[in-house]
């Protein structure tokens, strides 16, 4: 099946800019999906088909998707960024599925 | 407002059954492919099963054969039956929307809140 690869974490300082990278082969023939999930909440989706935002969801947070890697841009991190996020797709090629990065726990210093 | 709040979850013992709900309000489900998403404690997201507004179902390998995703025409609710269960089906499992559109380019646009399944002796 298809694997999507995340870093265990990632850290920033406030006001700088945290990358949370998405690692599957040829990812970028695919639509990239992230959610953020805060402790003892449900996931949010915040990016959908690589780089679009549902509503209420700020302009911090970006998206880009390109060859091997697919990548969330949270802009001038905030405290409340801090929080687990997931990236997924869709897996046509495993009887209608999809997959879940193993998630990326961002830390705000 | 479009929610969906889920409930059924609880303890039950290796090979026992346990049959999960998944109410819909504000939107009508029989039009939207539905999801079920678990998480264990601790650990990451997993994609369990789907039913799709034509009423295909699909499954992972890990609960295949296991667990039956259902949803009535007549109700604006979906089920998961889960038999056979084994220790590691032991997670939060989250009901889900597929947005509007294409149904690979949309994302899981609405959650609920969860309900707990432990499977323990």
């Amino acid at each position: 099946s298809y694997v999507l690869t995340q870093p265990p974490s990632v850290s920033v300082a406030p006001g700088q800019t945290a990358r949370i990278t998405c690692g599957g082969n040829n990812i970028g023939s695919k639509s990239v999906h992230w959610y953020q999930q805060k402790p003892g909440q449900a996931p949010v989706l915040v990016v959908y088909d690589d780089s679009d935002r549902p509503s209420g969801i700020p302009e911090r947070l970006s998206g880009s998707n390109s060859a091997n890697t697919a990548t969330l841009t949270i802009s001038r991190v905030e405290a409340g960024d801090e929080a687990d996020y997931y990236c997924q797709v869709w897996d046509s090629s495993r009887d209608h599925s999809w997959v879940f990065g193993g998630g990326t726990k961002l830390t705000v210093l | 407002e479009v929610q969906v709040v889920e409930s059924g979850g609880g303890l039950v013992q290796p090979g026992g059954s346990l049959r999960l709900s998944c109410a819909a309000s504000g939107f009508t489900a029989s039009s939207y492919s539905m999801n079920w998403v678990r998480q264990a404690p601790g650990k990451g997201l997993e994609w369990v099963s789907v039913i799709h507004s034509g009423a295909s179902t699909y499954y992972a390998d890990s609960v295949k054969g296991r667990f039956t995703i259902s949803r009535p025409y007549s109700e604006n609710t979906l089920y998961l039956q889960m038999n056979s269960l084994k220790t590691e089906d032991t997670a939060v499992y989250y009901c889900a929307r597929v947005g509007s559109g294409s149904l690979y380019r949309a994302g899981f646009d609405i959650w609920g809140q969860g309900t707990v399944v432990t499977v323990s002796s």
